[in-house]
């Protein structure tokens, strides 16, 4: 039982180049997030999935795109990058609802630099 | 819409010292309240969280929290720390209603020998 993991853990970007970022967990779990963290602001909300098939803006969604593959799998596509998006991402998972499993599991985190 | 304040950004602390990391929220409907732990390099985990019942909540590592509805606070405590529990801790809020998170800042909990 793997839990979250998230490809690659680190990479550099030139401006303007796209990339995705690979998310997936065996957890059987409905929902699946994206997340920023930046010094001193915490972790934002980028783009969530409540459920299989549907995807919705979270906080700070501009400059992103996402696909739910399907119920393991969660990805995160910076279409044409900037210096601005150099952040950690953690991809994280919950269940929906039910059973008082509210918590949300994180993956290890991607490291992305862009130049 | 809720929101969490973690009321200080940075806690230094003697080893085998009592710590209280502090965080309020605000939210109309109820919520349920985490704290998670991230050690340097590392991704979140989940220290305790509040649902229901006792307002005290024990988590691992010897942390406990407090949940106070009128103060609308969710403290973290632990009566004596280690060099280890040198970390970032996040106090998060999740209205019952849906499943979205919302975190804090973040407090910077640094145990010096």
């Amino acid at each position: 039982n793997a839990g979250v993991t998230q490809t690659p853990k680190f990479q550099v970007l030139k401006t303007g180049q796209s990339m995705t970022l690979q998310c997936a967990q065996d957890m059987n779990h409905n929902s699946m997030y994206w997340y920023r963290q930046d010094p001193g602001m915490g972790l934002r909300l980028i783009y969530y999935s409540a459920s299989e098939g549907t995807t919705d803006k979270g906080e700070v969604p501009n400059g992103y795109n996402v696909s739910r593959l399907n119920k393991r799998e969660f990805s995160l596509r910076l279409e044409s990058a900037a210096p601005s998006q150099t952040s950690v991402y953690f991809c994280a998972s919950s269940f929906l609802s039910g059973g008082g499993n509210y918590e949300q599991y994180f993956g290890p985190g991607t490291r992305l630099t862009v130049t | 819409a809720q929101s969490v304040t973690q009321l200080d950004s940075q806690v230094p602390v003697f080893e085998e010292a009592p710590v209280e990391l502090r965080c309020n929220y605000s939210s109309s409907v109820s919520v349920y309240l985490f704290w998670y732990v991230q050690y340097p390099n590392q991704g979140l985990q989940l220290l305790l969280k509040y649902l229901s019942g006792s307002t005290l909540v024990k988590g691992i590592n010897g942390f406990e929290a407090e949940f106070n509805k009128s103060q609308t606070s969710f403290h973290l405590r632990k009566p004596s720390v280690h060099i280890s529990d040198t970390a970032e801790y996040f106090c998060a809020v999740r209205r019952r209603s849906n499943y979205k998170l919302t975190f804090g800042k973040g407090t910077l909990l640094t145990v010096n020998p």
